[in-house]
């Protein structure tokens, strides 16, 4: 039974597409986070929702936009995608909010813009 | 701005030994540090963590040591195991935010 899920797993696509990658948690947590980890392994916190609610969005391009339908889902779209957005995007999910809480990562999505 | 650093890329360990992962940080504000582990094509699962009123945490064959004057944090696994083999991520956060600031990870690697 998996905790958190993201879809696609992989992803190439051109640039100048828009695609959009979701996750789903069955955890019951109220809060959702993306992450992205580009090629120098850097990972990075994106944005933040609690209880659907944007909490961070970090210097993030405005081509990136997330949606929260409902507290179990935070879905990432990517307008114009450029050759930079090439990275492992993660999505994650918390029980809570504040830097001590675990938070728990899906499996990762792999983008590759060409 | 790189706030949380893993210097060494990478670590072989033969199994049994210790393992030690070492975190250095800039930001003297941090609450609390994590560990967490990675395996290939998996999202990072949580390890332990430690706050950062204490000097020392442990959770089985992981313990981490918080060294606040030098900032500079360590993981241990005594004793190393394959599974083990996974890289290691470093990260800090403050109190009264989600933000998560990942060091780029230290792999190790453990063989018989």
């Amino acid at each position: 039974d998996t905790a958190v899920s993201q879809t696609p797993k992989y992803l190439v696509t051109q640039m100048g597409n828009d695609k959009s990658i979701k996750c789903e948690q069955n955890l019951g947590h109220d809060t959702m986070y993306w992450y992205k980890q580009d090629s120098k392994k850097f990972l990075k916190i994106m944005f933040s929702y609690n209880n659907k609610e944007l909490i961070i969005n970090e210097t993030v391009p405005n081509r990136f936009s997330p949606k929260s339908p409902d507290k179990a889902h935070l879905n990432l779209h990517i307008n114009s995608l450029e050759l930079g957005d090439s990275a492992v995007y993660f999505c994650a999910s918390s029980q809570g909010s504040g830097g001590y809480v675990e938070q728990y990562f899906g499996p990762g999505t792999r983008l590759t813009v060409t | 701005d790189q706030q949380v650093k893993q210097n060494s890329p990478s670590l072989s360990v033969q199994e049994g030994r210790i393992s030690i992962l070492n975190c250095d940080y800039t930001n003297s504000m941090f609450d609390y540090f994590l560990w967490y582990k990675k395996y290939p094509a998996e999202g990072p699962t949580f390890l332990i963590s430690i706050s950062s009123i204490k000097d020392k945490n442990e959770d089985g064959r992981f313990t981490v040591f918080l060294n606040k004057s030098a900032k500079h944090l360590s993981l241990h696994i005594v004793p190393s195991q394959p599974g083990d083999s996974a890289v290691y991520f470093c990260a800090a956060s403050r109190i009264n935010t989600d933000k998560l600031i990942f060091g780029t990870g230290t792999r190790l690697q453990v063989f018989p």
